[in-house]
C-alpha cells in the first residue's frame, strides 16, 4: 500500500520561503512522478508542477516558474516542494501526489503572516 | 493553459438517485498514444482529494461499480448511479495531457 506522508503545517512570514516534504513508503519514488496541488482556503485545486525522479526532470505551471523548486532524493524516497518569495495569497494546503494523482499525501498547511 | 469547465457547480441528490456531472476540456485531451487523460477525483470534507476514474473511464481500485465515467476528445460525463451519503464532497475533473495538469472548478454533490 503506497503511502505519502508530508511534514507538518508551517508559518511564514511575507518574503520568506518554505520547503515541503513528502516521504513515500510503499513503494519506491524513482517509479512514478510526483505532484504538488494546492488548495487555498474554501477554493478548488490548482496543479503547481511535476518532478520525474529518475530522470530528475521538473516541469512548473507557469504561475509559479520562478518561485517553485521540486525536487526528488531517490535515495531517501522523499520529495520537496519549495516555495520562495511568499505572499498572503499563498496561504493554503499543499498537497503530493503520485503519477496521475492516484495516492495523495495528507496536505501540509501553510500560512503566510506577518 | 487548458480550460477545464464543469457544470453543475453544486448538486443535491435524494439518497438512491443518480446523478450526473459534466467536464467540458478547451482542448482535446487525446494523445497520439491512443489514450485520453482525463481523470476525476473526489473530496470529502476535511480530507485529501482521492482519485476515482482515470482515462476517462477506468475505476481506480476501490472505487464502486455505482461511480462510471464516460466521453471523449473534450466532453466527458461522470455519472453515480445511485447516491449514497459517503458520496458527499467536491467532485473535480481533471486534464494531464497538456502540462500544467489543469482542474475544473469542482462540483459540489450533496445529499438532500
Amino acid at each position: 500500500q503506497v503511502q505519502l506522508v508530508q511534514s507538518g503545517a508551517e508559518v511564514k512570514k511575507p518574503g520568506s520561503s518554505v520547503k515541503v516534504s513528502c516521504k513515500a513508503s510503499g513503494g519506491t519514488l524513482s517509479s512514478y512522478t510526483i505532484s504538488w496541488v494546492r488548495q487555498a482556503p474554501g477554493q478548488g485545486l490548482e496543479w503547481m508542477g511535476r518532478i520525474i525522479p529518475i530522470l530528475g526532470i521538473a516541469n512548473y505551471a507557469q504561475k509559479f516558474q520562478g518561485r517553485v523548486t521540486i525536487t526528488a532524493d531517490k535515495s531517501t524516497s522523499i520529495a520537496y516542494m519549495e516555495l520562495s518569495s511568499l505572499r498572503s495569497e499563498d496561504t493554503a494546503v499543499y498537497y503530493c501526489a503520485r503519477g496521475p494523482l492516484d495516492y495523495w499525501g495528507q496536505g501540509t498547511l501553510v500560512t503566510v503572516s506577518s | 493553459d487548458i480550460v477545464m469547465t464543469q457544470t453543475p457547480l453544486s448538486l443535491s441528490v435524494t439518497p438512491g438517485q443518480p446523478a450526473s456531472i459534466s467536464c467540458k476540456s478547451s482542448q482535446s485531451l487525446l494523445h497520439s498514444d491512443g489514450k485520453t487523460y482525463l481523470y476525476w477525483y473526489l473530496q470529502k470534507p476535511g480530507q485529501s482529494p482521492q482519485l476515482l476514474i482515470y482515462e476517462v473511464s477506468s475505476r481506480f481500485s476501490g472505487v464502486p461499480d455505482r461511480f462510471s465515467g464516460s466521453g471523449s476528445g473534450t466532453d466527458f460525463t461522470l455519472k453515480i448511479s445511485r447516491v449514497e451519503p459517503e458520496d458527499v464532497g467536491i467532485y473535480y475533473c481533471m486534464q494531464a495531457r497538456h502540462l500544467p495538469w489543469t482542474f475544473g472548478q469542482g462540483t459540489k454533490v450533496e445529499i438532500k
